[in-house]
This record gives C-alpha cells, structure tokens and sequence, in this order.
C-alpha cells in the first residue's frame, strides 16, 4: 500500500500522560499537515512541514504539543500533559509541490481518548 | 478570515433519488481553490474534486456533477441516482493562493437508504 500510513490507529490514554503519533506520508510529497477532527466537525489544520521545516502551526497547537519531520520522511507529533480536550482524531495528510492548491492525500487517523 | 459553511448537517435519501450537498464559502482573496473530500464510515477523506476560482465550469463526473458560482459564493455538489456506497459525511474545504492550509466545512452526513 503507497497511501499515507499513521500508528497507531487507536490510543486511549490517561490524562497527564504523554503520546506520539507517527505518519508516513506517500514517499515523493514534500509537504506534510496535521490535522485535529473532533465529532460532527471537519477537519482543523494544526500544522504543516515543507519537507523537513515547519512552516506554519495554527493557534490550536499549543505549548503541549509539538510536531517533527526529522528527514523529510515521516513525521512524529506529540501530546505532552494529554487533556480530556485532547480526545479527538488525528489526521495527516501529504501533498506533492510548493502550493496549498495541491490535492491532500489523507491517512486514516489516529483516534485519541483521554480518560 | 475565511469560512466554509455546509448548511446540511444530515441528508437522508432513498437509493437511486438525486442529493444535493451545499457549501458556501467566504475569502477576500481573488485566488482560490475549493474541494470536495468523502469521508466513508472507514474514516478516510478522500478527495473528489478541486476547482479553482477562474474556473467556473461546472464539471461532471459519472454520477456526481459540481455547480460552482463565484455570485452566491457557492460549490455545490450533486449526486445523482444515488446508491448506497454514497452513504458517507462529505466535506467542502478552501484553501488560498497566497495560504498553506485548507479550511474545511463541517460536512454533510448522508445516508442513502435501500
């Protein structure tokens, strides 16, 4: 399978606890986001890599979370401190080029529950 | 700022009717792209269509088909003799020329009924 991959697919966790997420996105695409969907919402962007530099993070990343593309390849992001609030899908996507205007090619998710 | 809304929290059709899906968005900007993605019970988006803002040719694709006016801010989004594997949350989403992040609507709900 060449589509983009996330693991794991299902984390519950107890608050306070830390977690990591990693996505491996299609092995050409320079760019790599991250996305939060919470129930019955679309998708809110978090933040997204130009190969190996973030270049912009929304203001729903706050100070516990921090997300890392060391080579280019593959990303990590991590939730320090996890709150209840925390508890939602995390999806990233990949795309080919430089602009947004770029079809995102989306992984299935890494479904969080905070207890 | 820019918005996408999606008016249609939930649609039920009986299989083989036609649906329409609305989505209207807002941006200042004079240089778009807007998509629809399908988001099966799997969890998966998966990307259907991007038009961009000089482009308001409606397009067709087997059953679904796409009316894009830049005069009511619109994309909306047909499905016509809809089938069960329709069945679905669909999402409309904007991105800029000049920007690095899609906004997304929060998506219709449809469940096609046999």
């Amino acid at each position: 399978d060449t589509g983009v991959s996330q693991d794991p697919r299902h984390k519950i966790t107890k608050r306070g606890q830390n977690v990591t997420f990693r996505c491996d996105p299609i092995s050409e695409h320079n760019r790599l986001y991250w996305y939060r969907q919470t129930l019955g919402q679309g998708p809110e962007f978090l933040t997204y890599f130009q190969n190996e530099a973030q270049l912009e993070k929304s203001r729903l990343l706050s100070d516990r979370f921090s997300a890392e593309r060391p080579k280019g390849s593959f990303s990590t992001l991590e939730i320090q401190r996890t709150e209840q609030g925390d508890s939602a899908m995390y999806l990233c996507a990949s795309s080919l080029g430089s602009g947004s205007y770029n079809e995102q090619f989306f992984g299935p998710g890494t479904r969080l529950t905070v207890l | 700022a820019q918005k996408v809304t999606q008016a249609q929290t939930e649609i039920s059709v009986v299989e083989k009717e036609d649906v329409t899906l609305d989505c209207v968005y807002e941006t200042r900007d004079t240089t778009y792209y807007l998509f629809w993605y399908k988001q099966p019970p799997s969890g998966e988006l998966v990307f259907l269509i991007r038009r961009n803002s000089f482009d308001e040719q409606n397009e067709i694709s087997g059953r679904y088909s796409w009316n894009f006016q830049k005069s009511t801010s619109s994309f909306n989004f047909t499905i016509t003799a809809s089938q069960v594997v329709d069945s679905a949350v669909y999402f409309c989403a904007l991105t800029l020329n000049t920007g690095n992040q899609f906004y997304f609507g929060t998506g219709t709900s449809l469940t096609v009924i046999p």
